[in-house]
């Protein structure tokens, strides 16, 4: 069954650092996300991205997030400068269209 | 302001032992109502999307059912493998999020 793949499944990174999670969507998906969850609170939304570009962006993704496609499988979210509130689990997401959305594993951030 | 309730927060059930969990929704306009599983340490994985009030959908002990203003995931005869946390979701029109509930986290003992 095809599924949405995530890498890598833990990061750890010193605060002031970039990083770039990595996901592979489902391939015949057009509608990719980026969500997160910090440690026992609520899924939350981060993006979405269609026909390459973003087509929604919640508060949360401010300057410091930046997303890319920069071939025909993979889908990053970049942070810049990673900030201890930062740390959670972050997840990508795609659907064929609006109505679906399949979540990865997830990728754990820790910002030391 | 869009916004997901679920509740109980938290419930036991022995084995066998049928429930059902409530997600309260208020929302601008409903496009969909997604139910998801979440395992500790996993990523939601998606069980069903409801689209308009009357709706009901089943998949082996799970059903979920959507009125107006809340959904139920009701739990027939649950067993061990059915503990997990489950979470509730509203889409609205005109937007492509998805905004979650807290969710129930869902004990089942032999």
């Amino acid at each position: 069954e095809p599924e949405v793949t995530q890498t890598p499944s833990h990061q750890v990174t010193q605060m002031g650092q970039e990083v770039i999670l990595r996901c592979v969507p489902i391939s015949n998906h057009l509608y990719f996300y980026w969500y997160r969850q910090i440690l026992g609170q609520k899924v939350e939304f981060l993006v979405s991205f269609y026909n390459n570009e973003i087509s929604e962006k919640s508060e949360i993704f401010d300057d410091q997030f930046s997303v890319e496609r920069p071939d025909g499988s993979n889908f990053t979210l970049k942070i810049r400068s990673t900030k201890l509130e930062d740390s959670a689990m972050y997840f990508c997401a795609s659907g064929q269209d609006y109505t679906e959305a399949f979540f990865g594993q997830g990728t754990r951030l820790t910002v030391v | 302001e869009d916004q997901v309730t679920q509740s109980p927060e938290a419930l036991r059930l022995q084995e066998g032992e049928s429930s059902s969990l409530n997600c309260s929704y208020t929302v601008s306009g409903l496009r969909g109502l997604f139910w998801y599983r979440q395992d500790p340490g996993k990523g939601p994985e998606f069980l069903f999307t409801l689209y308009s009030a009357g709706e009901e959908k089943e998949k082996e002990r799970l059903k979920a059912t959507l009125t107006k203003k809340e959904s139920f995931l009701h739990i027939t005869a649950p067993k061990p493998e059915d503990s997990a946390t489950y979470l509730c979701a509203v889409q609205a029109r005109n937007t492509d999020k998805l905004i979650f509930g807290t969710g129930t986290r869902l004990q089942v003992f032999p």
